[in-house]
């Protein structure tokens, strides 16, 4: 068990810049989520995969951000023309799937749009 | 609509317990969790609760459930330097995927 993986660990772009993330989960989990993190709040959920399905969003996540997990493993997380108000901690979580749904965070991708 | 509150703040003396509170807005919530954040990292799950279950403890941390007030404790005995963190309590949401749903955190500080 390695963990969840998350790169890069920070990012600085520029307003109207695209980034992308990655997250590598627990390699039995088939469940995986991103969540998005400001200062002095809690995670909140941006969206769900079921391996490679994409099966909730949340409507958080605008036209600008799109979230791919491919062949059910690894997962990205674009934002194109970043905006300030994209800068956050973005959080990657896995999960094997059982009732009592036990999350397993990464360390996340802090992003600065400046 | 789905909701979790908690006081922002907590300081202990080391040594003494500490109790974090949180309450919750979704009565079908099966289970709780309390996670656990230190600066710059991600969050580490510390313990969770089925509902139907009242109290739960393991090792140091005793978790309380009152589904009936949708209260949520968490207790720290013999609060260490190293429990010094941001504590998210977070239900499972009944709508949608199962996704868990936060607090906004409970900054707890331990001194001497």
């Amino acid at each position: 068990d390695t963990g969840v993986s998350q790169n890069p660990r920070h990012k600085i772009t520029k307003r109207g810049q695209n980034v992308t993330f990655r997250c590598d989960p627990i390699s039995e989990h088939n469940r995986l989520y991103w969540y998005r993190q400001t200062l002095g709040q809690g995670p909140e959920f941006l969206t769900y995969f079921q391996n490679e399905a994409q099966l909730e969003k949340s409507r958080l996540l605008s036209d600008r951000f799109s979230a791919e997990r491919p062949k059910g493993s690894f997962s990205t997380l674009e934002i194109q023309r970043t905006e300030q108000g994209d800068s956050a901690m973005y959080l990657c979580a896995s999960s094997r799937g059982q009732s009592n749904e036990k999350l397993f965070f990464g360390s996340g991708t802090q992003l600065s749009v400046l | 609509g789905e909701d979790v509150e908690q006081s922002l703040f907590l300081s202990v003396r080391e040594g003494d317990s500490s109790v974090i509170n949180c309450t919750y807005t979704d009565s079908s919530s099966t289970y709780l969790y309390w996670y656990k954040q230190e600066p710059g990292a991600g969050l580490q799950l510390l313990t969770y609760i089925f509902s139907n279950m009242d109290m739960k403890q393991d090792q140091r941390l005793t978790v309380l459930l009152n589904k009936k007030d949708k209260h949520l404790s968490l207790r720290i005995a013999d609060t260490q330097t190293g429990d010094s963190a941001i504590y998210f309590c977070a239900e499972r949401g009944s709508g949608g995927y199962n996704k868990l749903i936060f607090g906004a955190g409970t900054r707890l500080a331990v001194h001497p």
